[in-house]
């Protein structure tokens, strides 16, 4: 069965600061991969995707991420945050093959500070 | 606005309480999900529908009923829930259950059992 896991409940920097939200993964065989942001009484939102060719996906607000297979990662980083940034934040992983739904993490909540 | 649509955004109900929620998508998807959010925790999948059949239900209680008339529309029928029920719920469409296609998530309904 996959599992996502976000070791993090709680992520804290300082804005202009470069950040990183963490995530491994298991799953048979090759992933795809997805991140979601989660703003107050709003649902998720689509942030960015790895598929397959460059392990360095890039997406919405400045963010990307990068895939390693050999340490079954998919942290998310951004160069310098935002206080807007401010959100939680879920990562999902399915394997390639099947009908099997999108598993999430239980997210990690990021507070950047002015 | 994602183009899915949860109604109601607030519910406070008894637990002798029948309610219902509601979700509609006009995104032309033809898989459907009710998930569970709640602090904390790993968001749950609840139920899986893939053009109109339901494919997956992850052992939830029988005191919740999912109901899938057509492909835009997807309802949760609640009854007699309990106070642990109180939680987010999320509904969210795609394009094919086995693809590499994201999720389209609604604003979700904030359920209190009281």
């Amino acid at each position: 069965a996959q599992s996502v896991a976000q070791p993090e409940d709680q992520v804290n920097v300082a804005e202009g600061n470069p950040l990183t939200v963490k995530c491994t993964y298991s799953v048979s065989g090759n992933p795809y991969l997805f991140w979601y942001v989660q703003y107050p009484n709003r649902g998720l939102q689509f942030l960015l995707k790895y598929i397959t060719g460059d392990n360095l996906v890039k997406g919405s607000y400045g963010f990307e991420a990068e895939f390693n297979k050999s340490q079954t990662s998919f942290h998310l980083k951004k160069p310098s945050a935002l206080v807007s940034d401010s959100a939680l934040y879920f990562c999902a992983v399915r394997p390639r093959s099947g009908n099997t739904p999108l598993v999430f993490g239980k997210g990690t909540r990021l507070s950047v500070i002015a | 606005e994602t183009g899915v649509t949860q109604t109601p955004r607030h519910l406070v109900m008894g637990m002798t309480n029948k309610k219902s929620l509601k979700c509609e998508q006009h995104l032309g998807h033809n898989a459907m999900y009710w998930y569970k959010q709640s602090a904390k925790k790993p968001l749950e999948l609840m139920f899986v529908y893939s053009l109109e059949e339901r494919v997956e239900n992850n052992s939830v209680p029988s005191r919740f009923s999912p109901e899938c008339p057509n492909s835009s529309h997807l309802f949760l029928h609640l009854h007699t829930l309990q106070p642990e029920d109180s939680a987010l719920y999320l509904c969210a469409s795609s394009q094919g259950q086995g693809t590499n296609y994201g999720y389209t998530f609604g604003s979700g309904t904030r359920l209190t059992v009281v």
